[in-house]
């Protein structure tokens, strides 16, 4: 139990153009998603916190009109990255936790963005 | 805030021979730790978690991690390392800074396992 899936795997992207990213909980209900960014070799670092219906709280520095994220239901969260440029490269993770055990978190597989 | 340390970018051991990657800690209030596993381009995979209870914690795939309230640490271990075991271990605590409930992370260790 507890599946965390995200779409696409792996995305190539022109610089300028907008890219979308999917975090599902396949098996359960998530009330909170996560979403980190991973460098190469780097630990993961937290973007940004959605809870479902409300606004995402982001972490200090993260451009929150440049990462958009969109937690519709308790099964899915989307993070937009818009007019995406090379910089914007690097591994995202998701993550979901569960109603009543929020200190537990389940992740996803991550999708490699490159932005060329 | 929470933090957490892993001293050791790297840590080599033989096929075999037991293991252990370090971690200590630095939380305000009772200490909520966990072990995370990375292979290459995946997400993270969940090992084991002290909330309370026993400090000795056992998790999976063989692995265990000793809680030490005095030493504030909380270090990963195996009795045997496997090759399969080569990976990248991330620590973490739970962070409650800003009312949310958080994962702070470590700095991660590459273990590599040999023959």
């Amino acid at each position: 139990g507890a599946v965390v899936s995200q779409h696409p795997s792996r995305v190539i992207c022109k610089s300028g153009t907008s890219v979308k990213i999917e975090c599902r909980s396949l098996d359960f209900q998530a009330t909170t998603m996560f979403w980190y960014r991973q460098f190469p070799k780097q630990s993961l670092m937290l973007m940004a916190t959605s809870n479902e219906g409300s606004k995402a709280t982001y972490e200090q520095g993260v451009e929150k009109d440049k990462f958009l994220i969109n937690h519709a239901s308790l099964t899915l969260s989307t993070l937009t990255v818009t007019s995406a440029h090379p910089e914007d490269s690097s591994f995202y993770i998701c993550s979901a936790s569960l109603a009543g055990v929020p200190y537990e978190q389940y992740f996803g597989p991550g999708t490699r963005l490159t932005v060329t | 805030a929470q933090s957490v340390a892993q001293p050791e970018d790297q840590v080599n051991v033989a096929e075999g021979n037991p293991l252990t990657v370090k971690c200590t800690y630095s939380v305000s209030g009772n200490p909520y730790l966990f072990w995370y596993v990375q292979y290459p381009n995946r997400g993270l995979q969940f090992l084991l978690k002290y909330i309370t209870g026993d400090n000795l914690v056992k998790g999976s795939y063989g692995f265990e991690a000793e809680f030490n309230k005095s030493q504030t640490s909380f270090h990963l271990k195996k009795p045997s390392a496997l090759v399969s075991d080569s990976a990248l271990y991330f620590c973490a605590v739970r962070d409650l800074t800003g009312g949310g409930n958080k994962l702070t992370f470590g700095t991660g260790t590459q273990l590599k396992v040999e023959l």
